[in-house]
C-alpha cells in the first residue's frame, strides 16, 4: 500500500488566504485523525473521522478550521482565513478497526504550512 | 482524564551507548501505550505497542519498553544506539473515554547519537 498521502507537503500563504489540505487514507482504514505539530505546542489532535463521520472535533481552534471527508479515501482540512499563528506542520493519520482506535495510527509525512 | 509526560526534552548520547528514555503517564482507566518515532521531515512511526499480556515490549530495532503499572511508566530503552537512531521519540496513552478512545501524545523526547 502506498500509506497515508498528504497535499502540499509544503504551503507557503499571506494571511487572510485560504488554505486547503488533503488526505488520502490507508484503504480500508475506518478512522482518520487530523494532527497539528508545533515546537510550543507539541503535537494536537484537531479532529477524527469514523467511517467519514466526524467524531470529536474538540481540538479544532476555532471556526476557522474546518474539516470534511466527503467519502472513505479523502478528507481535506481548510483554515478561511488563515494567520501566521496557524503555521506549523499538520498531519493526516489513519487507522483499522478497533486495533487502530485503540492507538496504532499511521500517518502521512505531513502538510508543512507557513502563513506569512 | 489522561495525561503523558516525557521529562527528558533532549537526550544525547554516543554511538554504542545505552539510552532510556523516560515515560509517565495518568489515568483512571486501563490504558494502551505506544511509542512513536519521527525522523526528521517525516510523519510518525510506531515503534511498539503495550496492549494487554507480557509487561516488557520489543521493536524489531532493538528498543524495548516495560509496562510498569505501580510506577504508572513506560520507558523506552535500548542496549546499544546507533547514529540512525537519531530522532524524536512520542511517547502515546489510549483510554477509553465515554464512548470512544482518545490517543494523546507526550511532547517528545530527541534522542541525538553522537559518533
Amino acid at each position: 500500500d502506498a500509506g497515508v498521502i498528504q497535499s502540499p507537503r509544503h504551503e507557503v500563504t499571506e494571511m487572510g488566504q485560504e488554505v486547503t489540505l488533503r488526505c488520502k487514507p490507508i484503504s480500508g482504514h475506518d478512522y482518520l485523525f487530523w494532527y497539528r505539530q508545533t515546537m510550543m505546542r507539541g503535537l494536537e489532535l484537531l479532529i477524527y473521522f469514523n467511517n467519514n463521520v466526524p467524531i470529536d472535533d474538540s481540538g479544532m481552534p476555532e471556526d476557522r478550521f474546518s474539516a470534511k471527508m466527503p467519502n472513505a479515501s479523502f478528507s481535506t482540512l481548510k483554515i478561511q482565513p488563515s494567520e501566521p499563528r496557524d503555521s506549523a506542520v499538520y498531519f493526516c493519520a489513519s487507522s483499522p478497526g478497533t486495533g487502530g482506535v485503540a492507538g496504532e495510527l499511521f500517518f502521512g509525512e505531513g502538510s508543512r504550512l507557513t502563513v506569512l | 482524564a489522561q495525561s503523558v509526560t516525557q521529562l527528558d526534552s533532549q537526550v544525547p548520547v554516543f554511538e554504542e551507548a545505552p539510552v532510556e528514555l523516560r515515560c509517565n503517564y495518568s489515568s483512571s482507566v486501563s490504558v494502551y501505550l505506544f511509542w512513536y518515532v519521527q525522523y526528521p521531515n517525516q510523519g510518525l512511526q510506531l515503534l511498539l505497542k503495550y496492549l494487554s499480556g507480557s509487561t516488557l515490549v520489543e521493536s524489531i530495532n532493538g528498543f524495548e519498553a516495560e509496562f510498569n503499572k505501580s510506577q504508572t511508566s513506560f520507558h523506552l530503552r535500548k542496549p546499544s544506539v546507533h547514529i540512525s537512531d537519531t530522532a524524536e521519540y512520542f511517547c502515546a496513552v489510549s483510554a477509553r473515554m465515554d464512548s470512544s478512545y482518545k490517543l494523546i501524545f507526550g511532547s517528545g523526547t530527541r534522542l541525538l547519537v553522537r559518533p
